[in-house]
């Protein structure tokens, strides 16, 4: 089985440029969370998305966005892209809501210059 | 404000010894508990999770980790480590009030000696 699934792996931007980062979570999970890991960091809830309706927000400001389709899987834009959002973005899918991320992707390593 | 501390930045051990990583949160309500590990390269796996009962938790791996309601800890236990073991640890709390989000500490690794 296809564990959850992050795209792209690495990335370079620029400063004020836009990301958009997918996440195709496991087969018949309906929950999908993101997160952002900054080096030396624990991972920083940003959103949490079930049945294609937000659940959830973390502290980020607006320029972070996401929305989830109907088959489940998710992105999560960035606007304005700064320095600081620089780090490692987690995605994790469960079966139900709650924010229980059992199973994390990979990630995406951002880097903005 | 939720948060977890892991007060435990980076801890070295030989091989075969007995492993405590240190957890503590602060929640005022029932609070869901987990330990995940994050090998180098790889991405985080769940080691473990308390929701109620037991409140010894055994989970993959061999490792085991205890709630202590009175002390607000979750504290990871392993009694022989690995090479293998080397890793990133992260600890979590899911609470039950509020958004349904989790908050990670900001994590130990652990080097294991051959």
């Amino acid at each position: 089985d296809a564990g959850v699934t992050q795209s792209p792996t690495h990335l370079i931007k620029t400063r004020g440029q836009h990301v958009t980062l997918r996440c195709s979570p496991i087969s018949g999970h309906k929950s999908v969370s993101w997160y952002q890991q900054v080096l030396g960091q624990g991972p920083q809830f940003i959103f949490q998305y079930y049945e294609k309706e937000e659940r959830g927000r973390g502290n980020f400001p607006d320029r972070f966005s996401a929305r989830q389709f109907p088959n489940y899987s998710s992105e999560l834009n960035v606007n304005a892209l700064l320095l600081g959002d620089s780090a490692l973005y987690l995605c994790a899918s469960s079966l139900f809501a709650g924010g229980l991320a059992a199973f994390f992707g990979q990630g995406t390593r951002l880097t903005v210059v | 404000a939720q948060s977890v501390s892991q007060h435990n930045h980076h801890v070295i051990l030989s091989e075969a010894a007995s492993l405590e990583l240190g957890c503590n949160y602060s929640y005022g309500g029932t609070v869901n508990l987990f330990w995940y590990v994050q090998y180098p390269g790889q991405h985080l796996q769940l080691l473990l999770k308390y929701f109620s009962g037991d409140p010894l938790v055994k989970g993959i791996k061999g490792f085991e980790a205890e709630f202590i309601k009175s002390k607000f800890s979750f504290n990871l236990r392993k009694p022989s480590v690995q090479w293998s073991d080397t890793a990133e640890y992260f600890c979590a709390a899911l609470s039950n009030f509020g958004n349904e989000k989790l908050t990670f500490g900001t994590g130990t690794r652990l080097t294991i000696i051959p």
